[in-house]
Order: structure tokens, then C-alpha cells, then sequence
């Protein structure tokens, strides 16, 4: 079993759907990261936590720490929106899940 | 503006050539990484560094090797002794190694031909 696991592996949306992608995580960690890799390669952070809640925009992050979950959903997708989002979760060391590829569609 | 900088975007090699890829950072950071990225698996932490003078291996080292001479420069150097270099490799830096929030260069697309 990976350590960290995103669901679903692939989404897509129509345009002013609310987006929620999830990750799961079997290590112990001092923060979780939430990362989007645009489809030229590039990665931008878009949210560390390591507990609650944090929002930008229309983008909103979850932890729950007992649970080892953690959620980002968008509100109000936009096709701009469309890219890969990856969870990474450690202290020291990060580990990576796959990514989840959400298509949004106008 | 601060950033990273990673260079060139696309190279290719022939098999048994060493490669070269260069990232520099002016964000003043102290910790620097260097990520493997293959289709269908998350990012692998290749090499990292903390400080100057000193970088420590990741989980697939073997075939690789870096220098961290100064703060902002990082550079990865693939080695004929990786047996399948052909990846997208991704520099990165953060204020501190376990809790700073990361960024990234735009990437280095490297094609063994």
C-alpha cells in the first residue's frame, strides 16, 4: 500500500462545478502540502497545513490529522483550474502521491 | 521577482554522456532539493542540501551527484552510470528542510537518445 494515496486518480467537471480531490496518508507527518503542476511541468505550492482548515480564493484545504485525510476543494471550477494536483505529506522527508488530473470543461 | 530558475527546459544525450542541469535560487533559501518525476509515479527526492558545502542523498542517488557551493545554486549532474536518465527533473528550495513551504523551478525535460 502507498503511503500516500489520492482519489480520484483522474477527474472532470464542467465549469462552476464544486471540485473535491482527497489524499490519504500512512505516515507520520509535520505538515501536508498541496501542490499544482500546470501541464508544461511547472509546480506551484498552494497550501501547507498542518491542522483545520486554510482558504485562497476559491481553493479551500482540510486536515484531519486523527484521521490522516486531507481534502482540497475548489469552488466555482474553471477551465483555468484544469491541471494536476499532488499531496505531499512528511517531516524530513516528504512523500508524493501520483496526483489527481482534473479537466475542467467550459 | 524571486524565484527558481532551472536551465535548460529540454536536453537531450546520447547514452554515456554526462548531463548537467542547472538551478539557481534568489529566494535566500537554506534548503535545496533535487525530484525525479516519471509518468504514473509521484516526485522522488533524488539529492538535497541544507546548507553550503553540504548535501545529503536521497532515495535514488545512484547515478547522480550535486554540488551546493553556493547558496543559491544547486546543480544536478546525471551521470552514464544512470541506467534510465531519460525523466523530468524538478529543482526546489524552501526556507527550512521540514516545515518551509516549497517552490519550484519550471523543470528540466531530459531525453537519452
Amino acid at each position: 500500500k502507498n503511503e500516500v494515496e489520492q482519489s480520484p486518480q483522474n477527474l472532470t467537471a464542467q465549469e462552476g462545478e464544486f471540485i473535491t480531490i482527497n489524499c490519504s496518508y500512512s505516515v507520520g507527518i509535520s505538515a501536508l502540502h498541496w501542490l499544482q503542476q500546470h501541464p508544461g511541468g511547472g509546480i506551484v505550492s498552494l497550501f501547507m497545513l498542518s491542522s483545520g482548515k486554510k482558504k485562497h480564493g476559491r481553493l479551500i484545504a482540510t486536515i484531519n490529522i486523527q484521521e490522516k485525510h486531507s481534502s482540497l476543494h475548489i469552488t466555482a471550477s474553471h477551465p483555468r483550474d484544469s491541471a494536476v494536483y499532488i499531496c505531499a505529506v512528511g517531516s524530513e522527508k516528504l512523500v508524493f502521491g501520483k496526483g489527481t488530473k482534473l479537466t475542467v470543461n467550459p | 521577482d524571486g524565484g527558481i530558475t532551472q536551465s535548460p527546459k529540454y536536453l537531450f544525450r546520447k547514452e554515456g554522456q554526462n548531463v548537467t542541469l542547472s538551478c539557481e535560487q534568489n529566494l535566500n533559501h537554506d534548503a535545496m532539493y533535487w525530484y525525479r518525476q516519471d509518468p504514473g509515479q509521484g516526485l522522488r527526492l533524488i539529492y538535497y542540501s541544507q546548507i553550503v558545502n553540504d548535501f545529503q542523498k536521497g532515495d535514488i542517488a545512484e547515478g547522480y551527484s550535486v554540488s551546493r557551493e553556493k547558496k543559491e545554486s544547486f546543480p544536478l549532474t546525471v551521470t552514464s552510470a544512470q541506467k534510465n536518465p531519460t525523466a523530468f527533473y524538478l529543482c526546489a528550495s524552501s526556507t527550512t528542510r521540514a516545515t518551509g513551504e516549497l517552490f519550484f523551478g519550471e523543470g528540466s525535460r531530459l531525453t537519452v537518445l
